[in-house]
């Protein structure tokens, strides 16, 4: 199985609400990433698990809160988002030698109103 | 944050025709990939090439990698429709960053 899943595809949310987003794979990879992607824009790095702990945050705001419950999942919390948070937000997996590529997710877009 | 600038921003070839996309970037790094987007999708894998290598090949891809110019360019051979999306260069240094990226659109 070399495929990373995200649910939802689409999400709409209020600024007052709290949602998650979910992302799996079962590749073994050690590393998973979230990416947010604007329009017409490249992806951005958010957040980098690798072994189940955050080593990088990129100084996202504290709005967005990762998870890493265990090697195959990854959730992205979200609480109190702006208009602005509004973007496709894309998983990623990758062995953590660096001789692959990574492996990413059809991606979730976000819609907050 | 942004590694580098891709050029051109936009590309429109007929199909058989060859695409080239350049790439520069500002860091050292490890490794540079390659990667597809079919219209606000998930990006694909193409091609890695490490930074002891200075070319490789996979099917009709090329990719070139100068690490004393900081560039690299993507080589698409005998374009196909199916190839338009938009393609994304991005630095491995400790964390992938994505390039500006190429719009590729290939008419039949």
């Amino acid at each position: 199985d070399t495929e990373v899943t995200q649910t939802p595809k689409h999400l709409v949310m209020g600024m007052t609400n709290k949602k998650s987003l979910k992302c799996e794979q079962h590749m073994g990879h050690r590393a998973m990433y979230w990416y947010k992607q604007k329009a017409k824009k490249p992806p951005e790095l958010m957040f980098v698990y690798s072994y189940e702990k955050l080593s990088i945050n990129e100084s996202v705001p504290s709005r967005f809160s990762p998870e890493c419950p265990n090697s195959s999942l990854l959730n992205l919390h979200l609480h109190a988002l702006q208009p602005e948070d509004s973007a496709l937000y894309l998983c990623a997996s990758s062995p953590l030698a660096g001789t692959q590529g990574y492996y990413f997710g059809p991606g979730t877009r976000l819609t907050v109103t | 944050s942004q590694q580098g600038e891709e050029d051109p921003q936009a590309l429109s070839i007929q199909e058989g025709e060859n695409a080239t996309m350049n790439c520069s970037y500002k860091t050292s790094i490890n490794n540079l990939q390659w990667y597809r987007q079919n219209s606000g999708r998930g990006l694909v894998h193409l091609i890695l090439i490490r930074s002891n290598e200075r070319e490789k090949h996979s099917g009709r891809l090329r990719v070139t990698l100068d690490t004393s110019k900081k560039s690299s360019s993507l080589l698409i051979t005998a374009s196909r429709a199916a190839d338009t999306a938009s393609y994304f260069c991005a630095t491995d240094a400790s964390k992938l960053v994505f390039g500006a990226g190429t719009i590729l659109r290939v008419k039949s």
